[in-house]
């Protein structure tokens, strides 16, 4: 069953606008990634934020996470068209403080930057 | 360059017919994973190998069998037994097991069964 499931599924805004996109989860974690995922292609990671961190930057990213409510977000702000992918949380649903074997991952939400 | 390679990038395939998937990595990375993708749906985890000789099944295993006889390469083999084999199919690579280290992805190998 997957773990992690993103709002909204799909989400088209203008260049230059910020895009937020939000995960939620069911068990608990001892982390939460995003990954994007470019059409007919691979994923590649974006950030990785940890149960214990609240909020996470990376360049034009931000995370946050809140275990209480058991989701997180991704917001890119100052969107370009190279956005223009699909974004997907991957969370560990924790075995033990050392992590779990495995990653599961959400629908993705599909974003499109309009130029 | 470092990387993690799948080929062939799309592969077609009869029904009744076994097709093996090629993942290589050179990366040095112990840990390696195969996932489907459907349209619409996120990533299912089909088997992944923590160490060299070693694999555990994943969500999805029934109909795929692996291998992982170095740690460069973790082929996967869709055999004829799996019901619904056409889909996209990613592996990845992480530089040890467990979920605190990102994973790595290849370009992906689209499967489509006539």
């Amino acid at each position: 069953s997957q773990q992690g499931e993103e709002d909204p599924q799909a989400l088209s805004i203008q260049e230059g606008e910020n895009a937020t996109m939000n995960c939620s989860y069911k068990t608990s974690i001892n982390n939460l990634q995003w990954y994007r995922q470019n059409s007919g292609r691979g994923l590649v990671h974006l950030i990785l934020i940890r149960s214990n961190e609240r909020e996470k930057h990376s360049g034009r990213l931000r995370v946050t996470l809140d275990t209480s409510k058991k989701s997180s977000s991704l917001l890119i702000t100052a969107s370009r068209a190279a956005d223009t992918a699909s974004y997907f949380c991957a969370t560990d649903g924790k075995i033990s403080n050392f992590g779990n074997e495995k990653l599961t991952f959400g629908t993705g939400t599909r974003l499109t930057i309009i130029p | 360059d470092g990387g993690i390679t799948q080929s062939p990038k799309y592969l077609f395939r009869k029904e009744g017919q076994n097709v093996t998937l090629s993942c290589e990595q050179n990366l040095n990375h112990d840990a390696m994973y195969w996932y489907r993708q459907d349209p619409g749906q996120g990533l299912r985890l089909i088997y992944y190998s923590q160490i060299v000789n070693d694999f555990q099944k994943g969500d999805i295993a029934e109909g795929y069998s692996v291998s992982r006889e170095k740690k460069e390469s973790f082929p996967l083999t869709v055999t004829s037994a799996q019901k619904n084999p056409t889909a996209f199919y990613l592996c990845a690579s992480s530089i040890k097991g467990g979920s605190y280290n990102e994973q790595f992805f290849g370009p992906g190998t689209r499967l489509t069964v006539l």
